[in-house]
């Protein structure tokens, strides 16, 4: 059973024109976080939500925003996307505290025309 | 600047070999240190390591931390078609942020 569910798999727009991808979870875990993957990299932090605290990494981009209206769910909007935000973007949770493991969505793959 | 760092960053191997996937880090407020295995989709948890020397087996995979020199290692034995993946090795800094290293990218051959 899927737990953390991420929609759509792959989301094509384009340039310029406004996305969002959204994050739905079973597991009631009170910590959300979208990462962005480009290709051969490794998975890097855009932000988490702890409950509804939101934490913003230093070099994520004003472009990208999130929201979280409830535990279970949680959406990246991408403003004005450009060509260098394509890329594969996870959804994780995680209990807070307690050293708890990341828990990862199979990702939207972003593809910018 | 906090470090990941995981080599090789490929490996070709036959069936039945046994491997070690390695990783080193540098970063601040150290947590814990956790393996992930990536197919073409989501990173699936494999192992998360907080204490020095304990080994974590799970089937043909096992893995240790080293706090002292600050490296992790992940042991697959028994090679099989199904582990080729990206193994990623990442380190829990603070209570959530997870800093990943670029992952070791395995093919096993039949």
């Amino acid at each position: 059973d899927a737990m953390v569910i991420q929609n759509p798999r792959y989301q094509v727009t384009q340039f310029g024109k406004p996305v969002t991808l959204s994050c739905s979870q079973t597991l009631n875990h009170n910590v959300m976080y979208w990462y962005q993957q480009k290709s051969s990299q490794a998975p890097k932090l855009l932000f988490h939500y702890y409950d509804k605290d939101f934490n913003n990494e230093a070099d994520t981009p004003d472009n990208f925003q999130s929201r979280r209206p409830n535990t279970s769910f949680c959406f990246l909007d991408i403003r004005s996307p450009g060509l260098g935000d394509a890329a594969m973007y996870l959804c994780a949770t995680s209990i807070q505290g307690g050293n708890q493991p990341q828990h990862f969505g199979d990702g939207t793959r972003l593809s910018i025309l | 600047e906090d470090k990941v760092v995981q080599s090789p960053l490929s490996l070709v191997v036959h069936e039945g070999d046994t491997v070690t996937l390695n990783c080193s880090y540098e970063v601040t407020n150290f947590r814990s240190l956790l393996w992930y295995k990536q197919e073409k989709k989501a990173p699936t948890f494999l192992f998360m390591l907080t204490s020095s020397g304990i080994e974590k087996k799970s089937g043909r995979l096992s893995s240790i931390l080293d706090k002292k020199e600050l490296f992790s290692i992940l042991n697959i034995t028994a090679t099989q078609t199904g582990d080729s993946a990206i193994y990623l090795c990442a380190s829990l800094r603070g209570a959530n942020n997870l800093f990943f290293g670029t992952g070791t990218r395995l093919t096993v051959i039949p």
